[in-house]
């Protein structure tokens, strides 16, 4: 079984466009993340959420739009897309360690967007 | 605020030698905890080893072993006897925010 799951894997649409990346984690963590990994490989962080709750909201445009139905899942949703939001989009889940033990996240295999 | 420097963009190792990948950081928080990932080209994030603040002794986990500092705020990845499926990028993260460096990309030529 995928501890995180991503989908979908490839995306490639037009400007202007909406869409939405789906993520789903198995392992019972509470903490869920959204990152974005540019083509310099530079990974930065977007979003986190602990229990359902938005804890970490970096500067992203508000275009981008993190929704997290139960604390299984969260999804990344975003309006008018722009030719500079292409890149890979990770998701990632932890858990606390004063739970867990070592707290490290576990990621999702990415979604490569491609904005045309 | 949290923050990782990896101050090496890219390295070049021989195959079977060790290798050190630095990565020094800044936080204000008594607790904390540093992770390093691997990244293959494949591009999935693999978790190599985690070193808490309050660890007595540095973490190691087969092959890699963490090099940590406290009082110089460096937590650098030892690799040991490297091997070319070794050749990846690898980030150091902090857990408070699980902020990631900037990666290095590791090169082993055989």
């Amino acid at each position: 079984d995928t501890a995180v799951s991503q989908t979908p894997k490839y995306l490639v649409t037009q400007m202007g466009n909406d869409k939405s990346i789906k993520c789903e984690q198995n392992l019972g963590h509470d903490t869920m993340y959204w990152y974005k990994q540019d083509s310099k490989k530079f990974l930065k962080i977007m979003f986190s959420y602990n229990n359902k709750e938005l804890i970490i909201n970096e500067t992203v445009p508000n275009r981008f739009s993190p929704k997290s139905p139960d604390k299984a899942h969260l999804n990344l949703h975003i309006n008018s897309l722009e030719l500079g939001d292409s890149a890979v989009y990770f998701c990632a889940s932890s858990q606390d360690q004063s739970v867990w033990g070592i707290p490290e996240a576990f990621f999702g295999q990415g979604t490569r967007l491609t904005v045309v | 605020a949290q923050k990782i420097t990896q101050t090496q963009p890219g390295m070049f190792v021989q195959e079977k030698e060790a290798v050190t990948l630095d990565c020094t950081y800044d936080t204000s928080d008594p607790s904390y905890g540093l992770f390093w990932y691997k990244q293959p080209s494949s591009g999935e994030m693999i978790f190599l080893i985690y070193q808490g603040s309050y660890d007595q002794q540095n973490a190691t986990e087969g092959r890699y072993s963490l090099n940590f500092q406290k009082a110089r705020k460096s937590a650098n990845l030892v690799i040991s006897a490297s091997q070319l499926g070794d050749s990846a990028m690898y980030f150091c993260a902090i857990r408070e925010k699980l902020t990631f460096g900037t990666g290095t990309r590791l090169t082993i030529i055989p």
